[in-house]
């Protein structure tokens, strides 16, 4: 079985600060890990996938074999980034399973 | 590039009632997922169809169930509407089986009265 684990439903921050969205995941193999991010009335849309090892909007995040973990992390929280943000792993059956969100909150 | 397309945007049934909701993914994706997102469960997977076959289906009884078009277009049905059943239901495609990830549709709110 696959599962995800986002621990913080909220999460405010000052802008300027830095900002790390916390995600652990359960899966007995080689997961793909993704984190996808929905602005206020907008559609879901990925942000990154750690396969790339891209950044996004200034967006990174590790994935941690060890402690099964792939923090999304920003050094420097801008306004533009308050959302929510939902990691998702993919395993051998191909479907995405999502953690159940963090709805992050970037005070002026 | 067009994106994933959903209809309807809102769709009102009675219960007992059946609802039929569409999806066209991103031209040259193959596969299309159904997820539900209700009110303070997250998203939860339905349904996966990958070159006209189901391939996945979560945990939601047989009353939920669709179909792909030879298009690749998708069809969620859902029978013997229940109150419960009230949520966005949102639809993604993907290429490569999902490797790169989903593109998703903005989604159909059902509402069950």
């Amino acid at each position: 079985a696959q599962r995800v684990t986002q621990p913080e439903k909220l999460l405010s921050v000052f802008k300027g600060a830095p900002v790390e969205l916390k995600c652990n995941y359960s899966y007995s193999g080689s997961p793909e890990l993704f984190w996808y991010v929905q602005y206020s009335r907008q559609r879901l849309q990925l942000l990154l996938r750690h396969i790339s090892r891209e950044s996004i909007k200034g967006f990174t995040a590790d994935l941690n074999k060890g402690e099964t973990s792939f923090h999304l992390k920003k050094p420097f929280a801008q306004e533009e980034d308050s959302a929510m943000y939902y990691c998702a792993l993919s395993g051998s059956a191909r479907q995405l399973t999502f953690g159940s969100g963090t709805q992050l909150t970037v005070l002026p | 590039e067009a994106g994933v397309t959903q209809s309807p945007t809102h769709l009102i049934k009675t219960r007992g009632q059946q609802a039929t909701l569409r999806c066209s993914p991103i031209s040259g994706h193959t596969s299309v997922y159904w997820y539900q997102q209700a009110l303070g469960l997250g998203l939860q997977f339905l349904l996966w169809y990958d070159e006209g076959e189901e391939r996945n289906r979560g945990n939601f009884p047989p009353r939920f169930s669709g179909r792909q078009f030879p298009n690749y277009s998708s069809e969620l049905n859902v029978n013997a509407l229940e109150l419960e059943d009230s949520a966005l239901y949102l639809c993604a495609s993907s290429r490569d089986r999902g490797v790169y990830g989903y593109t998703f549709g903005s989604g159909t709110r059902l509402t069950v009265v």
